[in-house]
């Protein structure tokens, strides 16, 4: 066990829909860094957010938003989904940033 | 922006053999590599990293080494078991406000 928590752990919608995956961070990382991960696939960078800032940003669609809360807890924010959107998408979060991350359980998403 | 290629991307070796996995990255300013280990459904999970100040670094049955001149770096593992059967990611960083980028992963699997 990490210590970083994601929920739900699946989550099956509908094409068009909107949903919001959880992640809360191990005690003491302020790091928070999303990334999906499609099936057979590798990682892909989604955004980076630091002590409720958002420090970087990769891949991530318009479609998709995040944030970090006062309590360091981040949420990943997907909308209009498509089928493409399909994946697992994985919270991790560091003390520094980007140095040591610990990975969460992620959240299988499945858009029908 | 930093590229990390990997190979190869599926590797089969018989228990007690050894087994290496190559990286390279394409930014010079890149310091911090890490390894991560995944089983199927699972999270990354940490295995070892190095920094760039360091040449080698080991962990039991595990070693990572890394050359700065040609940008490569390869994880090695000795005495495999079947446990070790999973993909492993590298990556690179820059640390900071910088994203990690992730390599396209290696499928290992160790035969008993």
């Amino acid at each position: 066990d990490s210590g970083v928590t994601q929920t739900p752990k699946h989550l099956i919608t509908a094409t068009g829909q909107r949903v919001t995956l959880r992640c809360s961070p191990r005690s003491g990382d302020l790091s928070v860094y999303w990334y999906q991960q499609s099936l057979d696939q590798g990682l892909q960078f989604l955004i980076q957010y630091y002590n409720g800032e958002e420090r970087a940003k990769g891949n991530i669609l318009e479609r998709f938003s995040a944030q970090q809360f006062p309590d360091l807890h981040s949420e990943l924010n997907l909308s209009s989904l498509e089928l493409g959107d399909s994946a697992l998408y994985f919270c991790a979060s560091s003390v520094d940033q980007g140095f040591e991350q610990f990975f969460g359980p992620g959240t299988r998403l499945t858009v029908l | 922006g930093e590229n990390v290629e990997q190979h190869p991307s599926t590797l089969s070796v018989q228990e007690g053999d050894s087994a290496v996995i190559k990286c390279t990255y394409s930014d010079s300013a890149s310091n911090y590599f890490p390894w991560y280990k995944q089983e199927l459904g699972k999270r990354p999970q940490l295995i070892i990293d190095i920094r760039s100040n360091v040449g080698e670094k080991k962990d039991q049955r595990i070693a990572v080494t890394l050359n700065k001149t040609a940008k490569h770096f390869s994880l090695h593992i000795t005495e495999t078991q079947p446990e070790d059967s999973a993909v492993y990611f590298c990556a690179a960083s820059k640390g900071g406000y910088q994203k990690v980028t992730f390599g396209t992963g290696t499928k290992l699997q160790v035969i008993p």
